[in-house]
C-alpha cells in the first residue's frame, strides 16, 4: 500500500490565487520531507528540504516566498503555492524517507498536476 | 557537484527481450542508489535500493548492479511485458548528513511492444 500519501492528485487554479499541496508519510514518521518539481518529459528537480519544527531548506533558484513550506507534525508536510502563474504549473511530487532496518528508502506521493489559468 | 546520466533516453523493445538501463554518476560518494518506475502522470514506485557497500539486488525479474568506483548502475530487465513500459529513473543519494537528498538522472522511457 501507498506509504507517503499526496493530496490533491490534480488542481486548477487561476492566476494570482494560492494552492496548498498536502504531504503525509501515512505509516511513519518524517523529520524530513522534500518536495520536487518536475516539467513534461523532463526528470524531477528538488525544490526543497521540509524539516519539521523549524525551517525549509531551499535550493538554489527557488523562490521560498512563492513556494511556502510548513512541517508543522512528524506526518505532514504542506506546499504552498503563493500567488499563483502559468507559468508555476506543473506536476509537484513530494517524498518521504523511510528506515527499513538497513538504510533508508526514499518514498514517494502520487504527485499533484497544477494547472493555473 | 554530483551529476546523473541515464542512458538511452528511450529505448524500445518487442516483449520478452531482456534489456539493460544504464545509470552514471560523477562523485562516487553516495550513501545509495535507488531506481524507481514512473508510469505517465503519476508518482514514483520504488523498484530497488542499493547500498553504496553493495554491489547488486535483485527482486523478481530486476536485478540492479552497482559499481560505486566507476560511478556506475545498471537495471536489468529479464523477459521484458508490455506492463513493463514506463520511464525508469535512477536516482544517488548524497552524503546522508545532508539531508538524504536524491538527485536524479533523465530518465530512460522504456516501450515495451507485444
Amino acid at each position: 500500500g501507498a506509504v507517503v500519501s499526496q493530496h490533491p492528485s490534480r488542481v486548477i487554479c487561476k492566476s494570482g490565487t494560492s494552492v496548498k499541496i498536502e504531504c503525509r508519510s501515512l505509516d511513519f514518521q518524517a523529520t524530513t520531507m522534500f518536495w520536487y518539481r518536475q516539467f513534461p518529459k523532463q526528470s524531477l528537480m528538488l525544490m526543497a528540504t521540509s524539516n519539521e519544527g523549524s525551517k525549509a531548506t531551499y535550493e538554489q533558484g527557488v523562490e521560498k516566498d512563492k513556494f511556502l513550506i510548513n512541517h508543522a507534525s512528524l506526518t505532514l508536510s504542506t506546499l504552498t503555492v503563493t500567488s499563483a502563474h502559468p507559468e508555476d504549473s506543473s506536476f509537484y511530487i513530494c517524498s518521504a524517507r523511510r528506515w527499513t532496518g538497513r538504510d533508508t528508502e526514499a518514498f514517494f506521493g502520487q504527485g499533484t498536476r497544477l494547472t493555473v489559468v | 557537484k554530483q551529476e546523473v546520466t541515464q542512458i538511452p533516453a528511450a529505448l524500445s523493445v518487442p516483449e520478452g527481450e531482456n534489456l539493460v538501463l544504464n545509470c552514471s554518476f560523477t562523485d562516487s560518494a553516495i550513501y545509495n542508489l535507488q531506481w524507481f518506475r514512473q508510469d505517465p502522470g503519476k508518482g514514483l514506485t520504488s523498484l530497488l535500493l542499493i547500498q553504496s557497500s553493495q554491489r547488486e539486488q535483485t527482486s523478481g525479474r530486476l536485478n540492479a548492479s552497482l559499481d560505486k568506483s566507476s560511478g556506475r548502475s545498471t537495471l536489468y530487465i529479464a523477459a521484458s511485458q508490455p506492463g513493463d513500459s514506463a520511464t525508469y529513473l535512477c536516482a544517488v543519494s548524497i552524503v546522508y548528513n545532508q539531508g538524504g537528498k536524491l538527485i536524479f538522472g533523465q530518465g530512460t522511457e522504456l516501450s515495451v511492444k507485444p
